[in-house]
Order: structure tokens, then C-alpha cells, then sequence
């Protein structure tokens, strides 16, 4: 079935540290893999995403890897800051990119 | 160059009354899809539509449709409204190319059903 899992739900870590989120999809035709951040009240924002032809992607603090075997994606986030709080979305697409799913979200909570 | 826009912003509205969400595309993007996003939850597939046609569905009923124009702009309607149907109602457009394109989210219609 079409089907993003998402893990943690929540994920509190000390300012500076490093946090990390799984998701898992189930279409192996999946071939991008995009990744959303959305803060209270607003809509969810790019903030990276990663092609199935490559295996990792950088950003500045973010970074993306990417397990086609396995079926399976991370987001990276390094040095923690306080606005990093929020709650972060995985995405991947099925029925040849017709249709994007969703994970269920992480709360991430940068504590000082 | 403009983003993706909604309207409007937010709406209340009673128990079996019927709604319509306006969405316009970003520039260049010719493929529109709806989510909708329950409090504490992520965005759920409701459909999409492109040249004009409902191209993929999610797991809603029927009183949930749609439609597209040619300039791409779209509108989700919703009868017979539920409390249930209380939720922030997002559209997302991109532009349909050879591979994934990436998908830039309008900042939603929070909708209430009393």
C-alpha cells in the first residue's frame, strides 16, 4: 500500500546536538523524497530533498540520505539552534509521482 | 513572482453547509494538489488534478470535489460539511516535467465546522 512511515513522533534535543529522523516508504518506484518543515500556524516549507540517483545531500546544517534497497531516508540536522523547533515532514510519491504521502510529522524540541 | 495563494484565509461555517477553497498556482506550475491537515497531523492527499482533470485521489468521499481551470487556478468544494471536515486545507502546486519537480505549499484555509 501507499504508505510513509515516520519515527520519532517527538524528539527533544540539547541546543548543539545533532537530531535525526527516519522515514520508510513502501513504493519502490519512489525516486524523490522531499522533506517539510512547518512552524505553528503556517504552511509546511521545503527545506530539502534528495533524487534517487544520489545518496546523500548537504544544505549549510541539513543533510539528507537516502537507502533505496532498504527504502529508506534521513533527515540530518547538526548544531541545533532554537529555531529549529518545529515539527518536520518526510514525503515520498507513488503512482509514478502522482500522488505525494506524507509521514505523520516530528515535533522537534531544541532545548537550551 | 508570486507564490502559491488561497483563499480565504479562514472560514466558519455550520453542519451540512457546503464550502469552496480557491487556490492559485505559483508562476509556471500547471499541476495542482490538495492536502488536508487535521490539528497534530500531516497534510493528507485529498487529490490532484492536472490539464484540467482529477488525475489522483486520496481516501475521501465524494463530497469532497474539484475542479481546474485553464490558467491553472483550482477550487476544492466540500458538501454536506462535517465537524469532522474542521481542518487547515492546503494546496501545493508544482510544475509537471520529466522527473519530480519539487511541490511549494499555499499558506492554507483554516476551516471550521460548528
Amino acid at each position: 500500500g501507499e504508505n510513509v512511515e515516520q519515527h520519532p513522533s517527538t524528539l527533544s534535543v540539547q541546543e548543539g546536538d545533532s537530531a535525526v529522523i527516519k522515514c520508510t516508504y513502501s513504493d519502490s518506484a519512489s525516486n524523490y523524497f522531499p522533506w517539510y518543515k512547518q512552524e505553528l500556524g503556517k504552511r509546511p516549507q521545503l527545506i530539502i530533498d534528495i533524487r534517487s540517483n544520489v545518496g546523500e545531500k548537504k544544505d549549510q546544517r541539513i543533510a539528507v540520505t537516502l537507502n533505496k534497497t532498504a527504502k529508506h531516508f534521513s533527515l540530518h540536522i547538526t548544531e541545533t539552534q532554537p529555531e529549529d523547533s518545529a515539527v518536520y515532514f518526510c514525503a515520498a510519491p507513488f503512482n509514478r509521482d502522482d500522488k505525494i504521502i506524507f509521514g505523520k510529522g516530528t515535533r522537534l524540541h531544541i532545548l537550551p | 513572482d508570486a507564490g502559491v495563494t488561497q483563499s480565504p484565509t479562514h472560514l466558519i461555517k455550520t453542519r451540512g453547509q457546503q464550502v469552496t477553497l480557491r487556490c492559485s498556482p505559483k508562476s509556471g506550475h500547471d499541476t495542482v494538489s490538495w492536502y488536508q491537515q487535521a490539528l497534530g497531523q500531516g497534510p493528507q492527499f485529498i487529490f490532484q488534478y492536472y490539464e484540467e482533470e482529477e488525475r489522483q485521489r486520496g481516501n475521501f468521499p465524494d463530497r469532497f470535489s474539484g475542479h481546474q481551470f485553464p490558467n491553472y487556478s483550482s477550487e476544492l468544494n466540500v458538501n454536506a460539511l462535517l465537524l469532522g471536515d474542521s481542518a487547515l486545507y492546503l494546496c501545493a502546486s508544482r510544475r509537471r516535467g520529466g522527473g519530480q519537480e519539487t511541490q511549494y505549499f499555499g499558506p492554507g484555509t483554516r476551516l471550521l465546522v460548528l
